[in-house]
C-alpha cells in the first residue's frame, strides 16, 4: 500500500534556527495537511494544501511557519525562528479527491519528533 | 470549535474479550466522525468513519463503532480482541465533511493481554 513518508524522523534544534520538515505525500493525492502533537496533548491541525495554496490554517499556524511544495512530490514545513514550545511530533498527511468531489480519508507518515532546546 | 474528549489513557483488555474505547464530542453542526489507528513507528491509519445512515458503521480490522446523538458518543468496538490491535487509537471529529479539517483527542494507548 502506497506510504506518506516523513524525513527526518527525529530533528533537534537550537531555539531560534529555522527548520524544514519534509514529506512526501502519496503520488495521485492532491490535498496535503500537517498536524501536530505536543507531548501529552491533543493532535492539532496547523494547515491543509490544495492547488499549490493554503486551503485553511488554524491559529496555531503564525507568521514563522509557512508550507510549500517545491517540486511536484515534496511537501514541506518551515518553521521560521523555532522557540521551544515548538517542540512536538509532527505528522504530514494527504488525501486524495472523491468522485463525490469530496476530499476523503488521511494518509498519514510516521511523523517528526521536533526537539527544540 | 468542536472538540473530542477521549477519557482514558490506557485500556487494558485480556485476549478474546470485547474491546470498548469511548470517544465524546462536542460540535456545533452535524458531526462527522473518525477513528483512527496508530500502530508503533507508522502513521495514523484510518479505521472508519460515520457520516450519515446507520448508527452503527463498520471499519477494518473486525472494528466498528456506534454512533450516539444524544450522548454525543462515538465508541469504538470489538468483540473479541487480539493481541495485534495493541495500538494508539485516535478519535476526531469534523463539522465539515471533506474538509478533512480534524480536531483528534489526545489518543487511548490500547494494550491487549494474552
Amino acid at each position: 500500500e502506497p506510504e506518506v513518508t516523513q524525513t527526518p524522523s527525529h530533528q533537534v534544534t537550537q531555539m531560534g534556527q529555522e527548520v524544514i520538515l519534509r514529506c512526501v505525500p502519496i503520488s495521485n493525492h492532491l490535498y496535503f495537511y500537517w498536524y501536530r502533537q505536543i507531548l501529552g496533548q491533543k493532535v492539532e491541525f496547523l494547515v491543509s494544501f490544495y492547488n499549490n495554496e493554503i486551503s485553511e490554517k488554524s491559529e496555531i499556524f503564525d507568521d514563522q511557519f509557512s508550507v510549500e511544495r517545491p517540486d511536484g512530490s515534496n511537501f514541506t514545513l518551515k518553521i521560521r525562528s523555532t522557540k521551544l514550545e515548538d517542540s512536538a511530533m509532527y505528522f504530514c498527511a494527504s488525501s486524495e479527491m472523491s468522485p463525490t468531489g469530496k476530499d476523503e480519508k488521511l494518509f498519514f507518515g510516521s511523523g517528526t519528533q521536533l526537539s527544540v532546546l | 470549535a468542536q472538540s473530542v474528549a477521549q477519557p482514558e489513557d490506557q485500556v487494558n483488555v485480556a485476549e478474546g474479550n470485547p474491546l470498548t474505547v469511548k470517544c465524546t464530542y462536542s460540535v456545533s453542526g452535524n458531526p462527522y466522525l473518525f477513528w483512527y489507528v496508530q500502530y508503533p513507528n507508522r502513521g495514523l491509519q484510518f479505521l472508519l468513519k460515520y457520516i450519515t445512515g446507520d448508527n452503527l458503521v463498520k471499519g477494518s480490522y473486525g472494528f466498528e463503532a456506534e454512533f450516539n446523538k444524544s450522548q454525543t458518543s462515538f465508541h469504538l468496538k470489538k468483540p473479541s480482541a487480539l493481541v495485534s490491535d495493541s495500538a494508539l487509537y485516535f478519535c476526531a471529529v469534523s463539522d465539515h465533511y471533506g474538509n478533512n479539517r480534524l480536531a483528534f483527542g489526545k489518543g487511548n494507548q490500547v494494550v491487549v493481554i494474552p
